[in-house]
């Protein structure tokens, strides 16, 4: 059965650092993996998805790898900004389009 | 931009009352998906439709059932609420026709609680 793990569980840091969440999955089986923020009581909005054949995607200020082989995947932030607190959450998916889903990186980046 | 949109956002019912979620979506996506949310759980499958009138369970459907009469709408009903239904319910739909963009879309959630 597939499992997602998130580390860390928080993380706070000072505006303007560069900054790496992990995600790490137990069976390398996947079609795509994604990575979600999701803001408090809010729904979830999906920030990058990388297939199983790619190594790694960007937007903006993210960018997002995957190491199927090792089941691993890092969210980088660069030049983090207040508007980025938020809980992260990384997702796998199987051929049936369903998502696992990690427990999540709670972010503060403080002023 | 693909918009999903649910019925409530913050819903308060009795223990024993039937309750109806509905999500609608405008991109006439096939595939739709009903997640819940809890503090240390993580977002948890509850059922999934590929099609009208198709569903599947997820991981947890006891309790719960699901309606897609219509592409763009897919219903949870709770047939007889329960407190440990209390949670955060999430809607997400998706195009399976094309692999290579086939992002999750979600909607904002409904708060559930069960007295």
């Amino acid at each position: 059965k597939q499992e997602v793990t998130q580390i860390p569980a928080a993380l706070s840091v000072p505006e303007g650092e560069n900054l790496v969440l992990n995600c790490s999955f137990t069976d390398s089986a996947i079609y795509n993996l994604q990575w979600f923020r999701q803001d408090p009581g809010k729904g979830l909005t999906s920030l990058l998805l990388i297939q199983s054949s790619q190594r790694e995607q960007t937007s903006g200020r993210l960018n997002a790898s995957l190491d199927k082989s090792s089941g691993r995947s890092t969210l980088y932030i660069a030049a983090s900004q207040p508007g980025d607190s938020a809980t992260y959450l990384c997702a796998v998916s199987d051929s049936s389009y369903k998502l696992i889903f990690g427990s999540g990186t709670r972010l503060l980046v403080r002023p | 931009d693909v918009k999903v949109t649910q019925s409530s956002r913050y819903l308060v019912k009795r223990t024993g009352e039937k309750v109806f979620l509905e999500c609608v979506q405008d991109m006439d996506h096939e595939n739709m998906f009903w997640y819940r949310q809890d503090p240390g759980l993580g977002l948890r499958l509850i059922y999934f439709s590929y099609d009208v009138k198709m569903k599947e369970k997820g991981d947890i459907p006891e309790g719960y059932s699901v309606s897609r009469e219509k592409k763009e709408r897919f219903s949870l009903i709770l047939e007889s609420a329960s407190t440990n239904q209390t949670s955060m319910y999430l809607c997400a739909s998706t195009n399976p026709r094309d692999r290579f963009s086939d992002t999750q879309y979600f909607g904002p959630g409904t708060r559930l609680t069960v007295l």
